[in-house]
């Protein structure tokens, strides 16, 4: 069964900084990964979708890699603002269709 | 387009309640999913649906059921309420289900049993 673990679970940073977000999974029998932002109160919005066979997506600050072998993926941000402030969430598609979610972290970026 | 929305974002039930959660999208999308998030946690799949007329379970059906007879509407349906049913439950949808298709979430319905 697969399970997508998110290390850490909370982090508190000063604006500015460049930061990473790990995710590790256990099959690496996945179609995708996805990393998604959650705003208290409000749904997910999705960030960055690595498909199996890449290695990385980029889009402005934001860089997500994808290690299928090793089942892990991380997120990096760079230059960090106070509106990062979030959680942010790995989710895997495994080969039944469903995203399966890791338990998200709880990023803080203090100005 | 409004995206997918939710109805309603939050409602409390008693115990052995029963009530219908309502979502729609208007992107013409095929594939729609319900999910639950009970608190640090993350998204676990209830019940998903590929078009009008087909649904299947997810990992956690139980006390739950769906129907799906247009493309823009997914309604689920919690019968006899429960404690453990308690959680923030979102509706996605995406055009298909390819590896290269972007779910897209609405807002969350976050319900109490009591």
């Amino acid at each position: 069964k697969q399970e997508v673990t998110q290390i850490p679970a909370a982090l508190s940073v000063p604006e500015g900084e460049n930061l990473v977000l790990n995710c590790s999974f256990t099959d690496s029998a996945i179609y995708n990964l996805q990393w998604f932002r959650q705003d208290p109160g409000k749904g997910l919005t999705s960030l960055l979708l690595i498909q199996s066979s890449q290695r990385e997506q980029t889009s402005g600050r934001l860089n997500a890699s994808l290690d299928k072998s090793s089942g892990r993926s991380t997120l990096y941000i760079a230059a960090s603002q106070p509106g990062d402030s979030a959680t942010y969430l790995c989710a895997v598609k495994g080969s039944q269709g469903n995203l399966i979610f890791g338990k998200g972290t709880k990023l803080s970026v203090k100005p | 387009n409004a995206g997918v929305t939710q109805t309603p974002k939050f409602r409390i039930l008693k115990i052995g309640q029963s009530m219908t959660l309502q979502c729609a999208q208007d992107m013409n999308h095929n594939y729609m999913y319900w999910y639950r998030q009970d608190p640090g946690m993350g998204l676990k799949l209830i019940y998903y649906s590929v078009g009008a007329g087909i649904t299947d379970k997810g990992e956690v059906p139980n006390g739950y059921n769906v129907s799906r007879s247009t493309t823009e509407d997914f309604p689920l349906r919690l019968e006899l309420a429960a404690p453990s049913q308690t959680s923030v439950y979102f509706c996605a949808s995406s055009y298909h289900g390819r590896p290269t298709d972007t779910q897209y979430f609405g807002p969350g319905t976050r319900l109490t049993v009591l």
